[in-house]
């Protein structure tokens, strides 16, 4: 199985900061990777697929950048609605592992 | 307007055999390129793709939990049943599934699990 490793693990930051979060597959996985959001009880919601397409709906704050395995989920100027975990997916090769998510904290 | 929403026990004891139904609507599950994924959440862990049943009735299982695991659809009712046996502690979770379709960026295909429902605590006690 494609390991993947988010980093960091929680992240505090207060709103209108600029967040990054770096998504590292344990080989090479092309663009295959989406993102998803998942608040506390609620099911996750998917954000960008394909490394770097927003999915409709998705505020233009996020954004997603990487290919091989290097990927980062950028969130400029970071609104209250956005605290919340994130986890990444590849969907190079079954199964379709997940990251261990990254908990982004009010500062 | 696609939903999908999950039913079944939210205690079982171990050794028993879970069985979950996922209940959906806004889509057929014959429709070309549609499916219908199950996932899974240990408390303060990673998601966990279980299971995934496609439009032509293809079935596709978590390796490492393979023996374990079936998973059904009945399209007359617009649902699709996973059965997990031998359950033990460690499946303490909740259980997801979700509609998974293919998204175009460009030319390029891309899985995706775009819409999920809201989730089924499942503990594992005696």
């Amino acid at each position: 199985d494609i390991q993947m490793t988010q980093s960091p693990s929680s992240l505090s930051a207060s709103v209108g900061d600029r967040v990054t979060i770096a998504c590292r597959p344990s080989q090479i996985i092309s663009t295959y990777l989406n993102w998803y959001q998942q608040k506390p009880g609620r099911a996750p919601v998917l954000l960008i697929y394909g490394a770097s397409t927003l999915q409709g709906g998705v505020p233009s704050r996020f954004s997603g950048s990487g290919s091989g395995t290097d990927f980062t989920l950028t969130i400029t100027s970071l609104q209250p609605e956005d605290f919340a975990t994130y986890f990444c997916q590849q969907t190079y090769s079954a199964p379709h592992t997940f990251g261990q998510g990254t908990k982004v904290e009010i500062k | 307007q696609i939903t999908l929403k999950e039913s079944g026990p939210s205690l079982v004891k171990p050794t028993q055999t879970l069985r979950l139904t996922c209940t959906f609507s806004g889509f057929s599950l014959t429709t070309r390129g549609v499916g219908v994924g199950w996932m899974r959440q240990a408390p303060g862990k990673a998601l966990e793709c279980l299971a995934l049943i496609f439009w032509d009735d293809d079935k596709r299982y978590s390796p490492a939990l393979q023996s374990r695991l079936t998973v059904t659809r009945d399209t007359s009712k617009n649902q699709v049943v996973l059965t997990m046996t031998n359950m033990d502690p460690v499946d303490t979770g909740t259980y997801y599934c979700a509609h998974r379709t293919v998204l175009y960026s460009g030319v390029w295909p891309y899985d995706v699990f775009d819409i999920w429902g809201q989730g089924a605590v499942v503990t594992v006690s005696s």
